[in-house]
């Protein structure tokens, strides 16, 4: 399993844009860059997946640069609901023996 | 669709007890894992499935077993408990490509 190494905290204000980047310096050809997010007291929830350049959804936008060794997680516009801890994870998906590794994530505040 | 549920939500064992985590999905997903979640860090793996029949263990595996005879069910076993073992424990399940999806957890206490 590629090992990630990801800020242990961060702070932001209401409204404005949150960027966690997460560093994956041996990730594997096959390998996806999926993040989660999760609030306390509940499980993990899927944010985004990407293998290369840019993702986008309706909750996040993630930009994975050409040599794949990093990729940031862009949160526009936080709300105090998207205090949360942040996981990035890296693996094949398509492997028969598929699992991840989750590490201690980036706990993000939001404050008004 | 209830997604994933586990049962029971609570439980406070005595050292030396044994007791089964349960845990249901109704995606007809083929992965399903066992995670635990200590205070203040990430989730550890301790055992996943990849199918029914079929079971390996995770990153922290020991003291635990488990077992998949359906592809809805994925039982944790806890045998011998310790104070060890207290920890926030989440089912997972995932069809293809990855999004695993979480079941509300069991917050288990040894004592």
């Amino acid at each position: 399993l590629a090992k990630t190494t990801q800020p242990i905290s961060m702070d932001s204000y209401e409204g404005q844009e949150v960027n966690i980047t997460c560093s994956h310096n041996n990730i594997a050809t096959n390998d996806y860059i999926t993040w989660y997010q999760q609030f306390p007291s509940q499980g993990p929830r899927f944010i985004i997946q990407g293998y290369k350049t840019k993702v986008t959804n309706e909750v996040a936008s993630l930009f994975i640069p050409a040599d794949r060794k990093s990729s940031t997680l862009s949160l526009p516009r936080v709300s105090l609901s998207d205090t949360a801890v942040y996981y990035c994870l890296v693996g094949d998906p398509r492997s028969n023996d598929y699992k991840l590794s989750f590490g201690a994530g980036t706990t993000v505040t939001v404050r008004a | 669709n209830a997604g994933v549920t586990q049962t029971p939500k609570f439980r406070i064992l005595k050292i030396g007890q044994s007791m089964t985590l349960q845990c249901t999905q109704d995606m007809n997903h083929n992965y399903m894992y066992w995670y635990r979640q200590d205070p203040g860090m990430g989730l550890k793996l301790i055992y996943y499935s990849v199918g029914a029949g079929i079971t390996d263990k995770g990153e922290v595996p020991n003291g635990y077993n488990v077992s998949r005879s359906t592809t809805e069910d994925f039982p944790l076993r806890l045998e011998l408990a310790a104070p060890s073992q207290t920890s926030v424990y989440f089912c997972a399940s995932s069809g293809n490509y990855n999004e695993q999806f979480f079941g509300p957890g069991t917050r288990l206490t040894v004592l």
